[in-house]
């Protein structure tokens, strides 16, 4: 059972863009909701989280929208550079810990076109 | 500081093997969890251990196994490879037994053959 469905599966965005991904979860448990941005040969790198009390967070050109009717929530890149190009991972989870870790979607490779 | 480091970076081994992974986690952090990550997919949940003891396991057979040291470094083991066991291993170290905050390092590819 996939708990994190994640769209689209890969976006090609022009330089200076908005790069937008977008998740859907199942699990009405999990609490925290962080995205990684891996590059090829490397681990996932922490960009930015959120937790289901707000329904926005900005760090930089990196926004987090999460709507929790909808048990959606969704990565806004604005002016979307070339070394942004990358694969984009949604991830949820209990804050809690324990048996099901953090649960990931199956990834977006983002292209920025120069 | 150093971040996540794991050991080796690649590995190549014949199908009913066994393997063991190493990974030190980030100065001060006391949890360690274990992703599989194969190809073109996102990261699938091993273990969690934090304090040494295990705290979460996710749907993999028991196969595989893994421990935590008293200096919070740990080891992931899998007996009898497969060569569906072909895949990128990571590690990721968080402060606490939440999850938040975790931090991955750059994984062990591991090769089936």
């Amino acid at each position: 059972q996939q708990q994190v469905k994640q769209s689209p599966q890969s976006l090609i965005v022009q330089k200076g863009g908005i790069s937008i991904i977008n998740c859907a979860y199942e699990n009405t448990a999990f609490d925290y909701f962080p995205w990684y941005q891996q590059f090829p040969g490397k681990g996932p790198a922490l960009l930015i989280a959120i937790r289901p009390d707000v329904s926005e967070k900005k760090e930089g050109r990196f926004t987090i929208s999460f709507n929790k009717s909808a048990k959606q929530f969704s990565l806004h890149i604005m002016d979307s550079q070339p070394g942004d190009s990358a694969t984009y991972f949604c991830a949820a989870s209990y804050s809690g810990g324990g048996a099901d870790g953090l649960t990931f979607g199956k990834g977006t490779h983002l292209i920025i076109q120069p | 500081d150093a971040g996540v480091t794991q050991s080796p970076t690649h590995l190549i081994k014949t199908r009913g093997q066994q393997v063991t992974l190493r990974c030190s986690p980030i100065s001060g952090h006391k949890s360690v969890s274990w992703y599989q990550q194969v190809l073109g997919q996102g990261p699938q949940f091993i273990f969690q251990y934090y304090e040494k003891e295990e705290r979460g396991r996710g749907n993999f057979p028991d196969r595989f196994s893994a421990r935590q040291f008293p200096n919070y470094s740990s080891e992931l083991n899998v007996n009898a490879l497969l060569l569906g066991d072909s895949a990128l291993y990571l590690c990721a170290s968080s402060w606490g037994r939440r999850l938040t905050e975790a931090f991955f390092g750059q994984g062990t590819r591991l090769t089936v053959v």
